[in-house]
């Protein structure tokens, strides 16, 4: 099975700095994403990481400790454009459940002037 | 380049009525998942199909199921509606069938159950 866990909601102000964590349990991980979704809208691709470390993509980046079951994802020179909720999702692969992309309930960010 | 439709956008139905949720994939991808997000449930995963085969579902009741056309494009069935069906049902594409590519979003059906 499979539990994914981030914050419900976080504030912060424009042009701040903020780290979106994610913890994870899962018996056969196969990789991890971070996705977007505006109110209302699809949810849209931000980052993947399978190795351990950082993957920077302009002002945001995406790190992953696999020994830990841990991600954080930082988003720079915060806009209010940024307002939306983040979504954490792994892939997984078990014997039992084949092959699927676990989302976690996502994080609510709110950006303020 | 078009990217995942669903139609309709918006969907009523009455409990104990079947819905069907219609899916176009990005063209050249093979693979479509299928998500229900209910409010405050985050995206729980229901169906995934590759090159015409059910690959793997979720963990729903039977009555949730559907398929995949020789186009790759899907349909989502969902037989006698119960009032906590209703949710926004996404549908995402990708080609690559080893989870390791990104998957690209339709905008959803929103389904009601009245």
């Amino acid at each position: 099975g499979q539990n994914i866990d981030q914050p419900t909601e976080m504030t912060a102000t424009e042009g701040a700095i903020v780290q979106i964590n994610c913890t994870y349990q899962t018996s056969g991980f196969n990789g991890l994403f971070w996705y977007q979704q505006h109110a209302g809208e699809a949810p849209t691709f931000l980052s993947y990481n399978v190795l351990d470390g950082l993957e920077e993509k302009g002002r945001f980046s995406s790190f992953l400790s696999r020994s830990k079951g841990y991600s954080y994802l930082l988003l720079k020179e915060l806009q209010m454009k940024d307002s939306a909720s983040y979504l954490c999702a792994v892939t997984e692969t078990t014997d039992q459940a084949g092959t699927a992309l676990i989302f976690g309930k996502g994080t609510t960010l709110s950006v303020s002037s | 380049e078009a990217g995942v439709t669903q139609s309709p956008t918006h969907l009523i139905k009455t409990r104990g009525q079947q819905a069907t949720l219609r899916c176009s994939p990005i063209s050249g991808h093979t693979s479509v998942y299928w998500y229900q997000q209910a409010l405050g449930l985050g995206l729980q995963f229901l169906l995934w199909y590759d090159e015409g085969e059910e690959r793997n579902r979720g963990n729903f009741p039977p009555r949730f199921s559907g398929r995949q056309f020789p186009n790759y494009s899907s349909e989502l069935n969902v037989n006698a509606l119960e009032l906590e069906d209703s949710a926004l049902y996404l549908c995402a594409s990708s080609y690559n069938r080893g989870w390791n590519t990104e998957a690209f979003f339709g905008q959803g059906t929103r389904l009601t159950v009245v």
